[in-house]
C-alpha cells in the first residue's frame, strides 16, 4: 500500500529565516505530487504541482519554490519567510491526473 | 476556470440523525470528478466519496452518499446515522480531466452533538 510523509509536522521560524519542507511517498513509483496550503479556517490553495523528476509547475507566484529531486521526494522551499507564509503545508500524490488526491498528515508552519 | 461553491459555514446535526451539505460548482468541461473530503481537528485530509460526471448513478460510500444533479451543477453529500467521530471540516473539490488541478470550495464545519 501507499503511504505519504511529511516532516517536520510542526515549525517555529523567524522572519526573514529559510524553510524546507519535505513530503515522500511510498509504495508506488512516478507519482504526481501537489503542495497546497491552508490558512485557517480556509480552503486549500494549490501552490505548486509536478508531473515528473525536475518538472514543477507554480500556481500562485509568490516567495516559495518547491523542487523534485527523487521520483517520490517533493521539497517546498523558501530563502526568506514572510508573516503571511504562516499556514498549513498539505502534500497530496496521485497516480494520474484523472485519479483521487490522497493527502499527507501536513505541515504547521507559524512564522512570528 | 473551475470553481466550487460551499454556501453553508457551519452545521450542526444529533447523532444517529441524518444531515446534508451542499455543494454547487462550476465548470466547463465535459468530463470531470467530483469528490469530498473529510478534515477532523487532526487536520489530515480524508477522501470521503468520489464522483465521476459521467456516471449518472450517484455514489455511496457506507452511511455517505451523493446527490449529484449535473444540470443544476450541484453535488450534495448526505451523511446517514451521523457519528460523533464525524465532526469535521467538510470540502467538496471538482478536478477536470486534463486539468491536472483539484479546486476546493470553502468548506463546512460540522458538528454532531450527543
Amino acid at each position: 500500500s501507499q503511504t505519504i510523509h511529511q516532516w517536520p509536522a510542526t515549525l517555529v521560524q523567524p522572519v526573514g529565516s529559510p524553510l524546507s519542507l519535505e513530503c515522500t511517498v511510498e509504495g508506488t513509483s512516478n507519482p504526481n505530487l501537489y503542495w497546497y496550503r491552508q490558512a485557517a479556517g480556509r480552503g486549500l490553495q494549490l501552490l505548486f504541482y509536478s508531473v515528473g523528476i525536475g518538472q514543477i509547475s507554480s500556481e500562485v507566484p509568490q516567495n516559495l519554490s518547491a523542487s523534485r529531486p527523487q521520483d517520490r521526494q517533493f521539497i517546498l522551499s523558501s530563502k526568506k519567510l514572510l508573516l503571511s507564509d504562516s499556514g498549513f503545508y498539505l502534500c497530496a500524490w496521485t497516480r494520474g491526473v484523472t485519479d483521487t488526491q490522497y493527502f499527507g498528515p501536513g505541515t504547521r508552519l507559524t512564522v512570528l | 476556470a473551475q470553481t466550487v461553491t460551499q454556501s453553508q459555514p457551519e452545521m450542526s446535526v444529533q447523532e444517529a440523525e441524518t444531515v446534508t451539505l451542499s455543494c454547487t460548482y462550476d465548470t466547463s468541461e465535459s468530463n470531470y470528478y467530483l469528490f469530498w473530503y473529510k478534515q477532523p481537528p487532526s487536520r489530515q485530509m480524508i477522501l470521503v466519496i468520489r464522483q465521476e460526471a459521467y456516471k449518472q448513478q450517484n455514489a455511496t460510500e457506507n452511511r455517505f452518499s451523493v446527490n449529484f444533479q449535473k444540470a443544476a451543477k450541484s453535488f450534495s453529500l448526505k451523511i446517514s446515522d451521523s457519528q460523533l467521530g464525524d465532526t469535521a471540516m467538510y470540502f467538496c473539490a471538482s478536478s477536470t480531466e486534463y486539468g491536472n488541478k483539484l479546486v476546493f470550495g470553502a468548506g463546512t464545519i460540522l458538528r454532531v452533538k450527543s
